[in-house]
């Protein structure tokens, strides 16, 4: 079984809905992240959580929500969503702090089209 | 001028060739650095970190230029299977775990 599982892999929602993406984890990390990727720009980070109830914004939060209510579960939200939200989202975990070199896992993604 | 930087390519090699990428990064202050590999429409997976004397892992060689800002990944007599993109990730310090993405190499091994 993956140890990063994100639901649902593809979702189609219109203009103005309200959507949320989930993620589970099996690795035991307490650091959890939301990025989106889009082509010609990379993956850019919408928020991050380094423990349950910790939530920071990243790079592009605007427009998105997170939820932090367990160790294994991060959820992101998009409260309304718009068509230049359509994009490929990815949540990720990483190992404890202080080690020399942290390694990020990802899920498998998400594909959202918003028409 | 992008955090870090890449040449999209496509690079185009045939089977058994040897590839080069490189990598630069804009924030002299980096602590962290990895190549990542990406199979199409799948999530990034780490292939390598790199650290700042180099470091091989089989047919992967990774180099660190600190004074010129600038990362290498050379892959050895390439494989069908080495067609992905590969990210260059920089982390700016290793207490967020921040990480800034590259928008990635296109490499496509010809048989």
């Amino acid at each position: 079984d993956a140890d990063v599982t994100q639901t649902p892999r593809n979702r189609i929602t219109k203009t103005g809905k309200r959507i949320m993406l989930e993620c589970s984890q099996t690795k035991g990390h307490d650091r959890m992240y939301w990025y989106r990727q889009d082509p010609g720009l990379g993956l850019r980070l919408i928020y991050y959580s380094f423990d349950v109830k910790d939530i920071n914004k990243g790079e592009i939060s605007d427009g998105y929500s997170v939820s932090r209510q367990a160790q294994a579960k991060f959820s992101l939200s998009l409260e309304s969503a718009i068509p230049n939200q359509t994009a490929l989202y990815f949540c990720a975990t990483s190992d404890l702090p202080g080690k020399r070199q942290e390694t990020q896992y990802f899920g498998p993604g998400t594909r959202l089209l918003v028409l | 001028r992008k955090e870090v930087e890449q040449d999209p390519g496509p690079f185009n090699v045939p089977e058994g060739a040897t590839v080069a990428f490189n990598c630069t990064y804009s924030n002299s202050a980096s602590q962290s650095f990895f190549w990542y590999r990406q199979d199409c429409r799948k999530e990034p997976k780490l292939l390598m970190s790199v650290y700042s004397s180099g470091n091989e892992d089989g047919r992967f060689t990774a180099q660190l230029n600190r004074a010129s800002q600038y990362i290498s990944l050379l892959i050895r007599d390439s494989k069908l299977s080495d067609s992905a993109t590969y990210l260059c990730v920089v982390s700016p310090r290793s207490a967020t775990n921040k990480l800034i993405f590259g928008t990635g190499t296109l490499l496509a091994v010809q048989p």
